[in-house]
């Protein structure tokens, strides 16, 4: 069965840094999403992207934010100067369609950030 | 009022009880509606769709009510594997692409 995956599992970094987080959605699937879930929180929309493009995002997708698809397969999140209320799981995820025609999401199994 | 409201629990219950979570959604024009499955510290996965006619899958049965906003799932005869968070998630008009996230409930099975 097809899955999204997402590398590294695990980063630690110090705050100020920039972090790249990478994923590689279901392969036929159009719609790319970054979410994050801080810990005992619920999971929160980040950004959408379609078509090469930022679609919507959320108002905690500031400046110090920016998601890119390079090739055909990878599409990641940068931060690039983080801040210790930035760490939390950030997951990934895909869809053939908008969820707002009834396709669910797919998620990837995340990556925990720990900003020191 | 939060755009999604779940009774985040934790659900004690026994292996082969039913059990039943309900969910509330603020925005009437919502239009899809899904129930994800989390465990500790791992990904949500989807669960099943809700659709306005209700559905079943297996043991799990979702039902949506539009008039009161209003989403249930019904777990039959639990299995100790149940043991997860449920979230409730709904989809905006707002944002065509964006998916709402409850907080989740919490179901413990135990032996």
């Amino acid at each position: 069965e097809p899955e999204v995956t997402q590398t590294p599992s695990h980063q630690v970094t110090q705050m100020g840094q920039e972090v790249i987080l990478r994923c590689v959605p279901i392969s036929n699937h159009l719609y790319f999403y970054w979410y994050r879930q801080i810990l005992g929180q619920k999971v929160e929309f980040l950004v959408s992207f379609y078509n090469n493009e930022i679609s919507e995002k959320s108002e905690i997708f500031d400046d110090q934010f920016s998601v890119e698809r390079p090739d055909g397969s990878n599409f990641t999140l940068k931060i690039r100067s983080t801040k210790l209320e930035d760490s939390a799981m950030y997951f990934c995820a895909s869809s053939e369609a908008p969820p707002t025609s009834g396709r669910p999401l797919f998620f990837g199994p995340g990556t925990r950030l720990t900003v020191l | 009022r939060k755009e999604v409201e779940q009774d985040p629990g934790p659900f004690n219950v026994p292996e082969g009880a039913t059990v039943a979570f309900n969910c509330t959604y603020s925005n009437s024009a919502s239009q899809s509606f899904f129930w994800y499955r989390q465990d500790c510290r791992k990904e949500p996965k989807l669960l099943m769709s809700v659709y306005s006619s209700g559905n079943e899958d297996g043991r799990f049965t979702a039902q949506l009510n539009r008039a009161s906003q209003y989403i249930s799932l019904l777990i039959r005869d639990s299995k100790l594997s149940d043991s997860a968070t449920y979230l409730c998630v709904v989809t905006l008009n707002t944002g065509f692409q964006k998916l709402v996230f409850g907080t989740g409930t919490r179901l413990l099975v135990s032996p």
